[in-house]
């Protein structure tokens, strides 16, 4: 398994603002899924990215996937306070749960 | 949408007690998975299930042990809590591999272990 290695580990952007966070990973993969979690809650599944594709977009949501540069990101455009969580990339060589290694996150923190 | 429901959202527990944490998906899924998460170090597996009465280690079994009787049902046990065993544990559930990839979480137990 690989862990994806999210950057950077903390974010704080005012409200209406843009949010860009990254993601790296090291060995080749089959998806990506980008999660969010709220402060003491469990993790919410955002998003997946598959490695033959390379934008992706869901509501505010637009993940990108260079193969090329083992990289993600996630943006998410004009932020609301209720974006504020931490954020998880979760890549993998296959479909099978326990080859999803989450990295320690970006914390988001949209100001109002 | 499915629902993974972890019994309890706080709980403390003395060293050297048995503890046990449940969770319970309702949509039939066949997979199921145990994480701890601790700051700076995101989600760790302790252990999955793949069917029922069946288990397999994750990166870090040491100290605990799992039971899936029922295909629902997934619990986690700590034979003899430790205070490095203070985290939040996380349970998962997935569909299954061939039909869809993403995990659905519960809301969490944050164990504490004085």
């Amino acid at each position: 398994s690989q862990q994806g290695e999210e950057d950077p580990q903390a974010l704080s952007i005012q409200e209406g603002e843009n949010a860009t966070m990254n993601c790296s990973y090291k060995t080749s993969i089959n998806n990506l899924q980008w999660y969010r979690q709220n402060s003491g809650r469990g993790l919410v599944h955002l998003i997946l990215i598959r490695s033959n594709e390379r934008e992706k977009h869901s509501g505010r949501l637009r993940v990108t996937l260079d193969t090329s540069k083992k990289s993600s990101s996630l943006l998410i455009t004009a932020s609301r306070a209720a974006d504020t969580a931490s954020y998880f990339c979760a890549p993998s060589r296959d479909n099978y749960g326990q080859n999803f290694v989450f990295g320690p996150g970006t914390r988001l923190s949209v100001l109002p | 949408d499915v629902k993974v429901t972890q019994s309890s959202r706080y709980l403390v527990k003395r060293t050297g007690e048995k503890v046990f944490l449940e969770c319970v998906q309702d949509m039939d899924h066949e997979n199921m998975f145990w994480y701890r998460q601790d700051p700076g170090l995101g989600l760790r597996l302790i252990y999955f299930s793949y069917d029922v009465k069946m288990k397999e280690k994750g990166d870090i079994p040491e100290g605990y042990s799992v039971s899936r009787e029922k295909k629902e049902r997934f619990s986690l046990i700590l034979e003899s809590a430790s205070t490095n065993q203070t985290s939040m544990y996380l349970c998962a559930s997935q569909a299954g591999a061939a039909t869809n990839e993403k995990l659905f979480f519960g809301s969490g137990t944050q164990l504490s272990v004085l």
